[in-house]
């Protein structure tokens, strides 16, 4: 199965600022289908970002997705409130589906 | 709007059963294939499981292979997840899951457009 690899394990940052959070993948992603979650405390995941780079229905234009085979990025260009969160990846481009550890991104 | 609502999570014992179910409204839900997946206290998520939007095909995490069975109720707009010699590895939230493409027939499908709130279920002696 592909294994996803998530960094950095916890990410600080202030309201405003830029995120950039990594996926890697232990090999390439077929038809570079990966997904984006955010996860807030108590909540059920929302998806984000599909096909590495495809924003879901709703989403804001601050978050962006990017990159294609075995390396994909996250961005949130300005950090709001409600985007301090837990972060997951997914490759869904074969099976069995598999998920990232996650990363967090918390209040500096 | 979407919604999904997960029942019948519960405390049980090891080698027990429990079924989960899902009640689907605010779609056409025989028109989409449907996703369970869990998340162990204070853990990542895991897929579970798929069925097809026709429930001809399932496909299952190697870890509830055997053990788990999905099945589909359209006329009740309902999918369910049988659990059975429950371990207590298996103590999570499991969460359904909507496929975010339609008429998804085969293979684990694509990502996960809505979710449900989840349903804890806990295996102890």
């Amino acid at each position: 199965e592909i294994v996803l690899t998530q960094s950095p394990g916890t990410l600080s940052l202030s309201p405003g600022e830029r995120a950039t959070l990594s996926c890697r993948a232990s090999q390439t992603v077929t038809s570079n289908y990966l997904a984006w979650y955010q996860q807030r405390p108590g909540q059920a995941p929302r998806l984000l970002i599909y096909g590495a780079s495809s924003r879901a229905t709703d989403i804001p234009d601050r978050f962006s997705g990017s990159g294609s085979g075995t390396d994909f990025i996250l961005n949130i260009s300005r950090l709001e409130p409600e985007d301090f969160a837990v972060y997951y990846c997914q490759q869904y481009g074969n099976s069995p589906k598999t998920f990232g550890q996650g990363t967090k991104v918390e209040i500096k | 709007q979407v919604q999904l609502v997960e029942s019948g999570g519960g405390v049980v014992q090891p080698g027990r059963s429990l079924r989960l179910s899902c009640s689907a409204s605010g779609f056409s839900f025989s028109a989409f294939a449907m996703h369970w997946v869990r998340q162990a206290p204070g853990k990542g998520l895991e897929w579970v499981a798929v069925i097809s939007y026709d429930g001809s095909d399932t496909v299952y995490a190697d870890s509830v292979k055997g053990r788990f069975t999905v099945s589909r109720e359209d006329s009740k707009n309902k999918v369910y997840l049988e659990m059975s010699r429950l371990r207590v590895e298996d103590t999570a939230v499991y969460y359904c899951a909507r496929d975010s493409v339609s008429y998804c027939g085969g293979g684990s499908c694509y990502s996960h457009d809505f979710w449900g709130q989840g349903a804890l279920v806990t295996v102890s002696s």
